[in-house]
């Protein structure tokens, strides 16, 4: 099972918003919803930030949105802010009892 | 709300088998609705899941890892614990337990212990 396809990096100015891409196959991304999103902080555990491709667990802001169109999810961070700079990783059921991350993208506020 | 701590060496030599505990307060380890993982992290790498197991026992890995992992649980201690043999440099990591909802997500996270396989 290959790790999902995240770009290494992206930027915005504060206020704007960023969007990440998380590719992966039929067999994961494209075949379920049940895609979600973390926000790993250096030296820190990653927290959840979207579960079930677009559901936002209760106190994460409304400016993280998500969204999915066949094997591609997607992360929206609108409104900038600086503490929303982060590490920013995919995963998605594959199967069988079996989960796959992406391999991550660096948000940094410009 | 739900806490999980990691603890264990954060040594192991190499072709030892590495041994780590969870230990689960505020919320019971026993609840039907989850499953309770063990992910990885490499030094400034992503995230690898290795597996979970069910406060039943039942037991679910990574095909990649599986030869190599066994998952437990002692439900009277609120504890579940990985072993992960024949380790090798490649197997140091940062090593976090989390609870699962299945085929879901993971939420919370421990804190993470480093686990390094050095000589």
């Amino acid at each position: 099972q290959s790790a999902l396809t995240q770009p290494p990096s992206a930027s915005g100015s504060p206020g704007q918003s960023v969007t990440i891409s998380c590719t992966g196959t039929n067999s994961d991304v494209g075949g379920y919803n049940y895609v979600s999103w973390y926000q790993q902080h250096p030296g820190k555990a990653p927290k959840l930030m979207i579960y079930e491709v677009s559901q936002r667990p209760s106190g994460v802001p409304d400016r993280f949105s998500g969204s999915k169109s066949g094997n591609t999810a997607s992360l929206t961070v609108s409104g900038l802010q600086a503490e929303d700079e982060a590490d920013y990783y995919c995963s998605s059921y594959a199967g069988s009892n079996n989960y796959v991350f992406g391999t991550g993208t660096k948000v940094t506020v410009l | 709300q739900v806490q999980l701590q990691e603890s264990g060496p954060g040594l192991v030599m190499p072709s030892q088998t590495l041994s780590l505990t969870c230990t689960v307060s505020g919320g019971s380890i026993s609840s039907g609705y989850y499953y309770w993982s063990w992910i990885r992290q490499p030094p400034g790498k992503g995230l690898e899941w290795i597996g979970y197991i069910y406060y039943s026992g039942n037991t679910y890995y990574n095909p990649s890892l599986k030869s190599r992992v066994t998952i437990s649980v002692d439900t009277s201690r609120s504890q579940f614990s990985l072993k992960l043999s024949s380790v090798t440099a490649a197997d140091t990591a940062v090593y976090y337990c989390a609870r699962s909802k299945l085929y879901d997500f993971f939420d919370p996270w421990g804190q993470g212990t480093l686990v390094t396989v050095s000589s």
